[in-house]
């Protein structure tokens, strides 16, 4: 298993602003990848984030508004830009640790509210 | 287009009894179905791994079962408590270990 924490846990920002949220993991994984899920809805797959090259987004999510970082294989950060209402919603980071390669671990989420 | 279905309405039943949830998909030939559990303010956590070459897997109170010509996995708690109560959500994997969620049913075991 992997034991993931997020920062911060929960946030309220101002229109047009920007917020960077941490997610970090207990052990070295390959795959890391970050979520979005709007009140009352499933999850989203925003991107990969891929260790030393650009992530991998999701049809309708581009790196503009949601850059992400991998510096390392236990650390990535994503960025929501300029921030609008519609922003709101839970961020999740979730990761596929290396013995057991189809079982996704999911952070504590962040919760973010957009005014 | 894929489009993963579970009852969003919720399910109301009594401790004790065997809850059953459904999920159905279309367009989509999933290699494995996996369900998680989400409780309010929380990430969703795993629970059971289902291949498409079984028909079904246990654990503990826990049952799940794939039917890939039906498109249709059903997920069994039996001798519900209280403390089942949560969302539960199905999500289909493919190659890549890429995972695609339904939109997840809330239980509520009452006591």
């Amino acid at each position: 298993s992997a034991v993931i924490s997020q920062k911060p846990s929960r946030d309220i920002c101002q229109r047009g602003t920007s917020l960077t949220i941490q997610c970090q993991v207990d052990s070295q994984v390959t795959m890391m990848f970050w979520y979005r899920q709007q009140p009352g809805q499933s999850l989203t797959l925003i991107a990969t984030a891929n260790q030393g090259s650009e992530a991998t987004y999701e049809s309708g999510f581009v790196i503009d508004k949601f850059p992400i970082s991998r510096p390392n294989l236990t650390f990535s950060t994503l960025t929501v830009s300029n921030m609008s209402p519609e922003d709101s919603s839970i961020y999740l980071c979730s990761v596929l640790p290396p013995t057991s390669p189809e079982t996704q671990y999911f952070g504590p989420g962040t919760r973010l509210l957009v005014l | 287009s894929q489009k993963i279905e579970q009852n969003s309405e919720a399910l109301n039943i009594q401790e004790g009894k065997t809850a059953t949830l459904t999920c159905n998909y279309t367009n989509y030939s999933p290699a494995y179905l996996q369900w998680y559990r989400q409780d309010p303010g929380r990430g969703p956590v795993f629970l059971l791994l289902i291949r498409e070459n079984e028909k079904e897997k246990r654990k503990e109170r826990l049952k799940v079962t794939f039917d890939t010509t039906l498109k249709q996995s059903l997920f069994h708690i039996t001798a519900s408590q209280p403390a089942d109560s949560a969302t539960y959500l199905c999500a289909l994997g493919s190659a890549g270990n890429m995972l695609t969620f339904g939109g997840g049913t809330r239980l509520m075991v009452k006591p």
